[in-house]
């Protein structure tokens, strides 16, 4: 276990609604990534956020946004939702620092939409 | 633009046998790679980290050698386990702290 939990678990949601997904980051990491995993592909990177501020962007729409709060635990927000919005979305925890050398994977939320 | 590409897709093997699971890359500027079993439904779990410095890491039955000149990495598993069974994603990250995921290799380790 790496100290890093995601709820929910799992989700169903229906197309244009809107979902939250939590994470709470391993003790002492003040940076978060968010990542969306798609079946059979590798996890595709959403956004990091380092000491409650936006820090470097992947190629998501603006639907897709996110918090990050005092105690470093994070949230992503996903608007308008589509039927390719359906993947395993993942946070990951970083050690002190800017750099996301060691990333400390959570267990995902596998988020459905119908 | 950066990539990572892995090979082969997937793989079966039987247990107690060897295999190796290749990851090529264009990321530039390099700065580390990582390796990564992912379980099923899970999150992926660290195996090793390898600078531009190292060109060899273990951890237990994993193997990892880098070859920075050519961008080529590979992960051999010794002794294959049922537990063994999973997605391997390998991860090269830029000087800037950006990263690159490969789409894994799976593999199959059948009694």
């Amino acid at each position: 276990e790496t100290g890093v939990t995601q709820s929910p678990t799992h989700l169903i949601k229906t197309r244009g609604q809107q979902v939250t997904l939590r994470c709470s980051s391993q003790s002492g990491h003040n940076t978060v990534s968010w990542y969306q995993q798609a079946l059979g592909q590798g996890p595709q990177f959403i956004f990091q956020y380092y000491r409650e501020e936006e820090n470097g962007r992947g190629n998501f729409p603006p639907r897709f946004s996110g918090l990050q709060f005092p105690n470093y635990s994070s949230e992503l927000n996903v608007n308008a939702l589509e039927l390719d919005d359906s993947a395993l979305y993942l946070c990951a925890s970083s050690l002190p620092g800017r750099d996301t050398y060691e990333q400390y994977f959570g267990p995902g939320t596998r988020l459905t939409v119908t | 633009k950066n990539q990572v590409e892995q090979s082969p897709q997937s793989l079966i093997i039987l247990e107690g046998k060897n295999c190796t699971l290749q990851c090529n890359y264009t990321v530039s500027p390099f700065s580390n790679l990582r390796w990564y079993k992912q379980d099923t439904g899970r999150g992926p779990v660290s195996l090793t980290i390898m600078t531009f410095s190292e060109n060899t890491k273990s951890n237990g039955r994993y193997t990892a050698t880098l070859d920075a000149d050519t961008k080529q990495s590979s992960l051999h598993i010794t002794a294959s386990q049922l537990s063994d069974s999973a997605s391997y994603i390998c991860v090269v990250s830029t000087n800037a702290g950006k990263s690159t995921f490969g789409d894994g290799t799976t593999l199959t380790v059948k009694p």
